[in-house]
This record gives structure tokens, sequence and C-alpha cells, in this order.
């Protein structure tokens, strides 16, 4: 396994469309986290899975944004009626006991 | 709720000496784990190094070390002999576990400057 994969690395929407994110985690990892990053920030908390349920959500995910991980393996992170204020990184996490990693991240430009 | 806080905005070290930079956390639950990710100007969030609340020893890995001091609640990460190329951003993160509340919390970070 090569790690956490995360699909596009780039993508620049017009306002008011619709996005979906994908994330492939570390496969014997069974948790998964969403953050999202803006510039000179750390890492905001989205929501998390553990296997396929979704256990905790930040109050930054708004209704615009849902969060599914079928069958525990890839997550999909969607942002409906984006907003400029959306454009930031978008980045996936899968964890093991002792350890966490990182996918390169979604950069997404709101226009 | 668990909170981290790095203290540093920016920290400057010559090439070839160590440095600490410090984290400080906040949580009641008695397991936990605590993290280090570098960031550097390309954007991915590399993992450094973890060290669990009931480890006994200090975790290290490589250059690598995290001075834990539990009673103090801070969790320092040491780069011994520092490179050009560990210039970058570094995240405090830690991580509750217990139950089902592993949500993984990140400082604000610290941007380290290697000087030739």
């Amino acid at each position: 396994d090569t790690g956490v994969s995360q699909d596009p690395r780039h993508k620049i929407t017009k306002r008011g469309q619709n996005v979906t994110f994908r994330c492939d985690p570390i496969s014997e990892h069974n948790r998964l986290y969403w953050y999202r990053q803006t510039l000179g920030q750390g890492p905001e908390f989205l929501t998390y899975f553990q296997n396929e349920a979704q256990l905790e959500k930040s109050r930054l995910l708004s209704d615009r944004f849902s969060a599914e991980r079928p069958k525990g393996s890839f997550s999909t992170l969607e942002i409906q009626r984006t907003e400029q204020g959306d454009s930031a990184m978008y980045l996936c996490a899968s964890t093991g006991e002792s350890e966490a990693f990182f996918g390169q991240g979604t950069r997404l430009t709101v226009v | 709720a668990q909170k981290i806080t790095q203290t540093q905005p920016g920290m400057f070290v010559q090439e070839k000496e160590a440095v600490t930079l410090d984290c400080t956390y906040d949580t009641s639950d008695p397991s936990y784990g605590l993290f280090w990710y570098k960031q550097p100007s390309s954007g991915e969030m590399i993992f450094l190094i973890y060290q669990g609340s009931y480890d006994q020893q200090n975790a290290t890995e490589g250059r690598y070390s995290l001075n834990f001091q539990k009673a103090r609640k801070s969790a320092n990460l040491v780069i011994s002999a520092s490179q050009l190329g560990d210039s970058a951003m570094y995240f405090c993160a830690m991580r509750v576990e217990r139950g089902s509340n592993y949500k993984l919390t990140f400082g604000k970070g610290t941007l380290l400057t290697v000087n030739p």
C-alpha cells in the first residue's frame, strides 16, 4: 500500500457548483478523518469515520457539506453550492494505533 | 475538550544545531496520543513521531525525539543536527483514545527556518 491517496489534487470551480473529493485510506486503517486547512492555519477538523460509521462532525461542516464512507473503505466529501469561503486545502488522514498519515490534499479554489 | 497550544509562531536555528519546538496540551482523559507533523511549502503533511500517554520512554525517530513531560502536559519536539531541508511548518496534534472519541486536534503550528 502506498499511503493515503486523494483525488483530485486541484479543483477550480465556479461559485454555486457542487464538488466531490475522494480519499482512499491505507487499507488496514479503520479510522478516517477529513480536515480543512486555509493559508497560514493549522488543519481544522471536519469529520471522522470509524469504519463506515461517521462518529463526529464539526460545526464547520455546514449542511452544504456531506461525507460518506460506504463499506468502510474509501470516503467522499461533497460540497454543494460552493462559496468563495470554501476555498482551502481539504486533507484526508487515516490512522492506525500509533500513526496517522495524511494524503496530499485537494486544493479547492472557488471563483 | 482537548486543546493543543504551540506558543512559538516562528523559530530560527543554525544548520547542524539542535532545536526544540514547544507543544502543550490539555485533556482530562488518561488515554491519549501525541503526534508531530512537518508541512513543507509543498503542502503535504508528513508524519514524524508519535507518543502514547502510557509509553514509559520518550519516542525517537532518527533525528526527531519527543520530550514527553506528562505532569507538565508538554510534548516538545527536538530536532537534532538541523538540516536546511528541515525548514517547514511543524504541527503538534493530540488524539484522545477512548471509546469512539479518536478525534485528532491540531495546534496552530511553528514555522522553523534553518539558516546555513
